[in-house]
This record gives C-alpha cells, sequence and structure tokens, in this order.
C-alpha cells in the first residue's frame, strides 16, 4: 500500500546546530506534505507545510523542501533550541484515496543544551 | 478561538469490554477524523467523518465505528476490546472543504485495555 518513509528516527544536535529530517513517499498523486510536532502528552501540531506546487517554503526557523520528482520532502530546523526537542512527523495526503493522511514513523529529535 | 477537545483524557477498560470516545472539533470545522498512535505502528488513519458521513476509512476491524453529528460533534466506538487496542485515540479537525490535509489534532485520549 501507500506509505511515508522518515529517517531518521532518532536526532540529537546541539543547541544551535540545525536539524534536518527526511521523509519519501510512495504515492505520485499526492500534493500536500504537512509536518507535525509532538510534546510529549499532547497531539501533535502543525508547524510547517507545503504543497507541491511550492519547491521550498520557510517560517522563521523552520523550513520545509519538496522535490516531486524524486518524491522526497524535508524539514530543517536552524539555531535549534531546548525546547525543539519533541517528535515530529511528516505527512503525505492520498488525493486518489479521497484525502488520507498517511503519516512517517516519527523522528525523536532531542536538542541538548 | 478553542482547539479540538477529547473527552476523556484517560480510559481504562478489560477485554471484551467496549468503549465510546469523544471528540468536539474546532468551531466551524465540518470534518473529523481519527487516528490510533501507538509505538509500534505509529499514526494509524482510522476514519474521516464530513457532514454527518463517513468520507473515508483506513484498514481497521468492524470493531471500530464511529459517526458524526449535525453539530459536526464526533464519537469512535470499539466493541470487544482486546488487549492490542491500547494506545493514544486522536481525533483531527479540518475545514473539510478546499483544505484537505490542514487538520489540527486535540490532546487524545489515553486508552488501557487490561
Amino acid at each position: 500500500g501507500e506509505n511515508v518513509e522518515q529517517h531518521p528516527s532518532t536526532l540529537s544536535v546541539q543547541e544551535g546546530d540545525s536539524a534536518v529530517i527526511k521523509c519519501t513517499y510512495s504515492d505520485s498523486a499526492s500534493n500536500y506534505f504537512p509536518w507535525y510536532k509532538q510534546e510529549l502528552g499532547k497531539g501533535p501540531q502543525l508547524i510547517i507545510d507545503i504543497r507541491s506546487n511550492v519547491g521550498e517554503k520557510k517560517d522563521q526557523r523552520i523550513a520545509v523542501t519538496l522535490n516531486k520528482t524524486a518524491k522526497h520532502f524535508s524539514l530543517h530546523i536552524t539555531e535549534t533550541q531546548p525546547e525543539d526537542s519533541a517528535v515530529y512527523f511528516c505527512a503525505a495526503l492520498l488525493e486518489n484515496q479521497g484525502g488520507k493522511l498517511i503519516f512517517g514513523q516519527g523522528t525523536e529529535l532531542s536538542v541538548k543544551p | 478561538k478553542a482547539g479540538v477537545t477529547q473527552t476523556p483524557r484517560y480510559l481504562i477498560k478489560t477485554r471484551g469490554q467496549q468503549v465510546t470516545l469523544s471528540c468536539s472539533p474546532i468551531s466551524g470545522h465540518r470534518s473529523v477524523s481519527w487516528y490510533q498512535q501507538t509505538p509500534g505502528q505509529g499514526l494509524q488513519f482510522l476514519f474521516e467523518y464530513f457532514s454527518e458521513t463517513q468520507r473515508n476509512k483506513g484498514n481497521f476491524p468492524g470493531r471500530f465505528s464511529g459517526r458524526q453529528f449535525s453539530n459536526s460533534r464526533s464519537e469512535m466506538n470499539v466493541s470487544t476490546l482486546e488487549l492490542g487496542d491500547s494506545a493514544l485515540y486522536l481525533c483531527a479537525s479540518s475545514l473539510g472543504i478546499g483544505h484537505r490535509g490542514e487538520q489540527f489534532f486535540g490532546p487524545g485520549t489515553r486508552l488501557t485495555v487490561l
């Protein structure tokens, strides 16, 4: 079936460094790719998203890039801070399956002060 | 604007029982989706409701069901609970039209089956 693969599963960086999380998807009809941040005891929070007519989108320290040809997209966090520590999920919208969101397995990001 | 609310936040049940979880979407949102989150399987889509109709369904057995009311509030029901149903059940709401995918999650209901 359709799936989204996410790497790495864990990522540890020093405060101030950059963090990059990568995802690949299989459904070429996907056209919407959100990223969620989940802190302990909370539900996932939408932090940034990108649609297939755009190659890159930036919001302060967070950016997302999309390569539709290669079917992969990435989350970039610059100048990381301890409060960025959380689990991050990528997702892809399956338009040809009624708009179902398929999630990656998550990346546990740890930012060490 | 208030976010998505889910009740109860925690539940403990025993095998064979049934459970009903509730979700109130963001005001104005007409679509509600449900997900099961477990350490091993991650976030898995259960079903989506829009205007009181099930619009999409994931690969879960018929023991998992849901419904949506005219005020967009939604409930999901799990019958004949199994140990493997222990999970965090998340509800997400969206506008539903022209904004497919922009989903906003509630805090979840933590279900433990003993």
